[in-house]
């Protein structure tokens, strides 16, 4: 069955670190977005892509990146860890023209002390 | 900027009882309108989507209301069970330019919890 999984499912990891969170999907799906829920706050788009070597910054993009190099994957990283950016992050993947229907993955619990 | 603005941020329903949740947005150029249901501890999964075209959608025990002149659209559970305990987020879907690509406008959710 196809599906989209991230690793890891929890991170701790100190200020100033970088860190990469990884999302992959078989469902050769042409969008992935990345966003970070936050109590109060709701899914918070970071930065999606349409396809491969395209991306696009969302809401609260900054002090994140990614790279779109094949159709599975959309990596986040973060430059350089803050506290701000504890949060739950979540990976997710639709077909063209379809992305009101998103397919999103368990999550990855991240803390930045 | 809020575009797509939900009520109530919780929500406690007795066994049995009927869950309504509402959202309202402001903007003309949404072409979908998505509801996703989220378990603790796991990511949104697509509960129910209706078209601006559409009065009324109903999936089993859950329907969507869609109101395009007040621009507002809800959910309702009805004989709501302790497994729909969950946070419901609305969403509106747009087209971003001439192409297919589209982006959702989230509410922020609603914490529901139905007692037994």
């Amino acid at each position: 069955d196809a599906e989209i999984t991230q690793s890891p499912r929890h991170k701790i990891t100190e200020t100033g670190r970088q860190v990469t969170l990884a999302c992959h999907q078989t469902w050769n799906h042409n969008n992935m977005f990345w966003y970070r829920q936050d109590l109060g706050h709701g899914l918070r788009l970071i930065h999606y892509s349409y396809g491969v070597q395209d991306t696009n910054k969302g809401e609260v993009s900054d002090g994140y990146s990614v790279s779109r190099s094949n159709t599975e994957d959309l990596p986040l990283t973060l430059e350089s860890a803050a506290s701000s950016q504890t949060s739950v992050y979540f990976c997710a993947s639709s077909e063209s023209g379809a992305s009101y229907e998103q397919y999103f993955g368990p999550g990855t619990r991240l803390t930045v002390t | 900027q809020q575009q797509v603005k939900q009520s109530p941020q919780s929500l406690i329903v007795q066994k049995g009882g009927i869950s309504i949740i509402n959202c309202a947005y402001e903007n003309t150029a949404f072409d979908y309108f998505p509801w996703y249901q989220q378990f603790p501890g796991k990511g949104p999964a697509l509960l129910i989507a209706i078209r601006p075209d559409v009065s009324e959608k109903k999936e089993g025990r859950f329907t969507i209301s869609f109101n395009k002149s007040a621009k507002q659209f809800s959910l309702h559970i009805m004989d709501s069970q302790p497994g729909d305990s969950a946070t419901y987020f609305c969403a509106a879907d747009r087209t971003l330019n001439a192409g297919n690509n589209r982006k959702l406008i989230w509410g922020l959710g609603t914490s529901l919890a139905v007692n037994p």
